[in-house]
C-alpha cells in the first residue's frame, strides 16, 4: 500500500523559511516522479512543484518559483520542499503526491501539512 | 500557461439524478486530462485520467469525456456518497500541471 507522510509545516513569519518532508514508502520510490499540490483554507488545489524519478528536472509554478526548492533523496525515499521568503498567500495544506506512470497526474496523495505564515 | 475553467462552480441535484461537470482548457491538452473528488475534510482522490479512463475502483456510474478543449465528468446516477468538490487538472508535457477551480456537487 502507497503510504506519503508529510512533516515539517507548522507557523512562520513572513519572510522566514520552512522545510517540509515526506517519507514514502510501499512502491519503488526511485521510479516514480513526485510533485507537491497546496490548498489554502477553503481553496481548490494548486499545483505547486514536481519533480522526475531521477532528480535531474524540476519544475515550480510561477507564485512560487525562485523561492521554493524541490528535492529527492531516492536512498531514503524521501521527498523535501524548501520554502524561503514565505509570504502570507502560502499559507495552506501542502500535499505530498504520488505522480503516474503514464503523466504528470496524482495517482495518490498524502495527509497534507498546514503551513502558516503569519505575524 | 494554459488555463482550466470548470462550470458551474456548484450544482445542488437529487439523488438519482445525472450530473455533468465541464472543463475546458484555454488550448487544446489533447486528452491529457483528469478529474479528482475531494469529500469533504478529506484528501483528493483520482477518478479518471486520460480524459476518460476510470481508475481502478472507481465506480462506473463516473465517466469522463471530451479531447482537445473541452471535458466532461458525468455522475449517471447522483448518490450521497458523491457530495464533494470535483477538480480537472491538465497534465499535458508542459508545466504547470494547473487545476481547475472546483465544482462543488451537494445533494438538493
Amino acid at each position: 500500500e502507497v503510504q506519503l507522510l508529510e512533516s515539517g509545516g507548522g507557523l512562520e513569519q513572513p519572510g522566514g523559511s520552512l522545510r517540509l518532508s515526506c517519507a514514502a514508502s510501499g512502491f519503488t520510490f526511485s521510479s516514480y516522479a513526485m510533485s507537491w499540490v497546496r490548498q489554502a483554507p477553503g481553496k481548490g488545489l494548486e499545483w505547486v512543484s514536481a519533480i522526475s524519478d531521477s532528480g535531474g528536472s524540476t519544475y515550480y509554478a510561477d507564485s512560487v518559483k525562485g523561492r521554493f526548492t524541490v528535492s529527492r533523496d531516492n536512498s531514503k525515499n524521501t521527498l523535501s520542499l524548501q520554502m524561503d521568503s514565505l509570504r502570507a498567500e502560502d499559507t495552506a495544506v501542502y500535499f505530498c503526491a504520488k505522480v503516474a506512470s503514464s503523466g504528470w497526474y496524482v495517482t495518490n496523495w498524502g495527509q497534507g501539512t498546514l503551513v502558516t505564515v503569519s505575524s | 500557461d494554459i488555463q482550466m475553467t470548470q462550470s458551474p462552480s456548484s450544482l445542488s441535484a437529487s439523488v438519482g439524478d445525472r450530473v455533468t461537470i465541464t472543463c475546458r482548457a484555454s488550448q487544446g491538452i489533447s486528452n491529457y486530462l483528469a478529474w479528482y473528488q475531494q469529500k469533504p475534510g478529506k484528501v483528493p482522490k483520482l477518478l479518471i485520467y486520460a480524459a476518460s479512463t476510470l481508475e481502478s475502483g472507481v465506480p462506473s456510474r463516473f465517466s469522463g469525456s471530451g479531447s482537445g478543449t473541452d471535458f466532461t465528468l458525468t455522475i449517471s446516477s447522483l448518490q450521497p456518497e458523491d457530495v464533494a468538490t470535483f477538480y480537472c487538472q491538465k497534465y499535458n508535457s508542459a508545466p504547470p500541471w494547473t487545476f481547475g477551480q472546483g465544482t462543488k456537487v451537494e445533494i438538493k
